[in-house]
């Protein structure tokens, strides 16, 4: 079955840039989604389609997909942003979608 | 705006069923094909189901294959997980989700959760 590979944690400090990594065999062919997830919250969709950020969604959150690799970029990171992150992919090899492990990011 | 509210989550025991359901509104919910996600409290999300817009199509996660049906009635804009076959491992708060593309729009590969979920208990 297919995999995406999340760090467990990453921490920044306010004001600085963080990026999340999301590994996954062949992931640049796909369609690459985030969702974040604040603590007792449920998951907000802040990506898709590798690069789309949904309506709502501030300009600090930036991502990009190529190779086996996805990134998720906060840029300026703010304490609001503290939150669990996880990346989701389509196989369509067995028709499912698959989650990342995901990343839960500390504001230092 | 788009209102998802999901129902049905109970305490069950192991070899139980449970029903699902998800009540939408705020978009042409027979136009969308919908999710079912869950998570393991203090754990990570699990893509569990997924049907079209017609409900011609449906997929399912190895772990609920042949024990968990998805159905929807676009009649009443609702969506529903039959659970049968209940194991410990299937403890977990249930979310509906709306798929990011359309009957009339190429897929996004994507979809938006908007409900609190409910709470599905298996034990004994």
């Amino acid at each position: 079955s297919y995999e995406l590979t999340q760090p467990p944690s990453v921490s920044v400090s306010p004001g600085q840039t963080v990026s999340i990594t999301c590994s996954g065999h062949k992931l640049g062919d796909k369609y690459t989604s985030w969702f974040q997830q604040r603590p007792g919250q449920s998951p907000i969709l802040v990506i898709y389609q590798d690069t789309t950020r949904p309506s709502g969604i501030v300009e600090r959150f930036s991502a990009a997909n190529s190779g086996n690799t996805a990134t998720l970029t906060i840029s300026g990171t703010q304490a609001v942003d503290e939150a669990d992150y996880y990346c989701l992919a389509w196989d369509s090899i067995t028709a499912t979608y698959v989650f990342g492990g995901g990343t839960k990011v500390t504001v230092l | 705006e788009v209102h998802l509210v999901e129902s049905g989550g109970v305490v069950v025991q192991p070899g139980g069923s449970l029903r699902l359901s998800c009540a939408a509104s705020g978009f042409t919910f027979g136009d969308y094909t919908m999710h079912w996600v869950r998570q393991v409290p203090g754990k990570g999300l699990q893509w569990v189901s997924l049907i079209n817009w017609d409900g011609d199509d449906t997929q399912y996660a190895d772990s609920v294959r042949g024990r968990f049906t998805i159905s929807r009635d676009n009649r009443f804009n609702s969506l529903h997980l039959e659970m049968n076959r209940l194991r410990a491992e299937d403890t977990a708060l249930y979310y509906c989700a709306k798929d990011k593309g359309s009957r009339i729009q190429p897929a996004l590969y994507s979809f938006d959760i908007r409900g609190q979920g409910t709470l599905v208990t298996v034990s004994s």
